[in-house]
């Protein structure tokens, strides 16, 4: 069983388009993340969640909105897609019931390749 | 400044040969935990060790191993008898009270037969 899933896989998409990307867990994990990881492999955070609740948000961009329906789903959605936005986005879940200091290991998915045109 | 740097880009070594990855960290907390990740060809990141702030003995695991020092804010990770499936990117992460993971840039590592 898959610990973390993320769908699509990989995604090409025009300048200008609305994407989505999905992510789910069955790890029962209270907290979720997306980073970005771009193409100099350079990892970042984007979104937390705790809970369903959204904790931090690290400048970015509001044409990103991660949505949680539950605790075991946080998906991301990207306006109007730029060039810029290019990257492999992984989602992650881990035991922490606080955002910080992360404690406890994260556990990713296998990453979306978003490739804008 | 960045918080956790990884000086090495690349590493290339050949097979059997010993490597250390460095990590230098940066932080005014007391209480902070270290992580490194391997990120192998096929893209999954995958957890190898924590370390919280208060335990500095070193940690063995088959042919890895990690050495903490606070004294030089450093999480050194050294692979011995490298494999070719060591081939991957090395991410050192710090984690702080009031901060989530913080990434260094990550380490290449080359390891040809």
């Amino acid at each position: 069983d898959t610990a973390v899933s993320q769908t699509p896989k990989y995604l090409v998409t025009q300048m200008g388009n609305d994407k989505s990307i999905k992510c789910e867990q069955n790890l029962g994990h209270d907290t979720m993340y997306w980073y970005k990881q771009d193409s100099k492999k350079f990892l970042k955070i984007m979104f937390s969640y705790n809970n369903k609740e959204l904790i931090i948000n690290e400048t970015v961009p509001n044409r990103f909105s991660p949505k949680s329906p539950d605790k075991a789903h946080l998906n991301l959605h990207i306006n109007s897609l730029e060039l810029g936005d290019s990257a492999v986005y992984f989602c992650a879940s881990s035991q922490d019931t606080a955002v910080a200091p992360v404690y406890n290991e994260q556990f990713f998915g296998p990453g979306t390749r978003l490739t804008v045109l | 400044a960045q918080k956790v740097t990884q000086a090495q880009t690349e590493i290339s070594v050949v097979e059997k040969e010993d490597v250390t990855l460095d990590c230098v960290y940066e932080t005014r907390d007391t209480t902070y935990y270290l992580f490194w990740y391997k990120q192998p060809p096929s893209g999954e990141l995958v957890f190898l060790i924590r370390r919280n702030s208060f335990d500095e003995q070193n940690e063995i695991s088959g042919r890895y191993s990690w050495n903490f020092q606070k004294s030089t804010s450093s999480f050194n990770f050294t692979i011995t008898a490298s494999q070719v499936v060591d081939s991957a990117v090395y991410f050192c992460a710090l984690s702080e009270a009031y901060s989530t993971l913080t990434f260094g840039k990550g380490t290449m590592l080359l390891v040809s037969p």
